[in-house]
């Protein structure tokens, strides 16, 4: 089956460091990119949706300023979380879909903000 | 806007029970519905998927059904096992919007 990948697994930053997450589609190509982010023992939320070549569409709530994202290619999409803080310590996962049915989740990224 | 939840929270049980997990969503003009497991620390693991226009899967041990109208879906376990402790989530997604809302999760645990 199609594989997404998350890079990195995991990070440890300081407050007010920025951090990027990549998020990669590995054998197709992937025209929408969702970014999720997952706070413990919560569901997943929306955060955003990414068109490649095109600005993401950002859920009510959601800082764009602050997670900013790039989806500059069909296989590649990009969250940066800017200036960090410690409530911004989640867990956070990409889904990568070609097509209506087909829904493609990475491995998620564990952030902690110290 | 599509809300899903999940009832109950948390469920624990001793191996070999048949469980079954309910998700409600308030959107009926539904296009599909997934179940997930997440194991701790982990992504998520695709279980079934049920399209709008079919009322159950099943892979194995497990039957996932869907009734619009009431705006249900239920997760059945059959004879649990230790290794199937981990979170279920229900995620739906509604015409015309590649969105999936998450329920708010199971955590199960299996006991032998």
């Amino acid at each position: 089956g199609a594989v997404v990948s998350q890079h990195p697994s995991w990070v440890i930053c300081k407050s007010g460091t920025s951090v990027k997450i990549e998020c990669r589609s590995l054998d197709f190509q992937a025209t929408t990119m969702f970014w999720y982010r997952q706070f413990p023992k919560q569901s997943l939320m929306l955060m955003a949706t990414s068109n490649e070549g095109s600005k993401a569409t950002y859920e009510q709530g959601v800082e764009k300023d602050k997670f900013l994202i790039n989806h500059a290619s069909l296989t590649l999409s990009t969250l940066t979380v800017t200036s960090a803080h410690p409530e911004d310590s989640s867990f956070y996962i990409c889904r990568a879909g070609s097509s209506y049915n087909e829904q493609f989740f990475g491995p998620g990224t564990r952030l902690t903000v110290l | 806007k599509q809300e899903v939840t999940q009832i109950p929270a948390a469920l624990s049980v001793p191996e070999g029970e048949n469980l079954v997990l309910n998700c409600s969503f308030t959107d009926s003009a539904i296009y599909n519905l997934q179940w997930f497991r997440q194991d701790p620390g982990k992504g998520l693991t695709s279980l079934l998927l049920i399209q709008s226009s079919q009322r159950e899967q099943t892979s194995g041990r497990l039957n996932a059904s869907l009734d619009k109208s009431s705006g249900r879906s239920t997760l059945y376990i059959a004879a649990s096992q230790p290794g199937d402790s981990a979170t279920y989530l229900c995620a739906g997604r509604s015409y015309n919007t590649d969105k999936l809302i998450f329920g708010t999760g199971t955590r199960l645990q299996v006991f032998p």
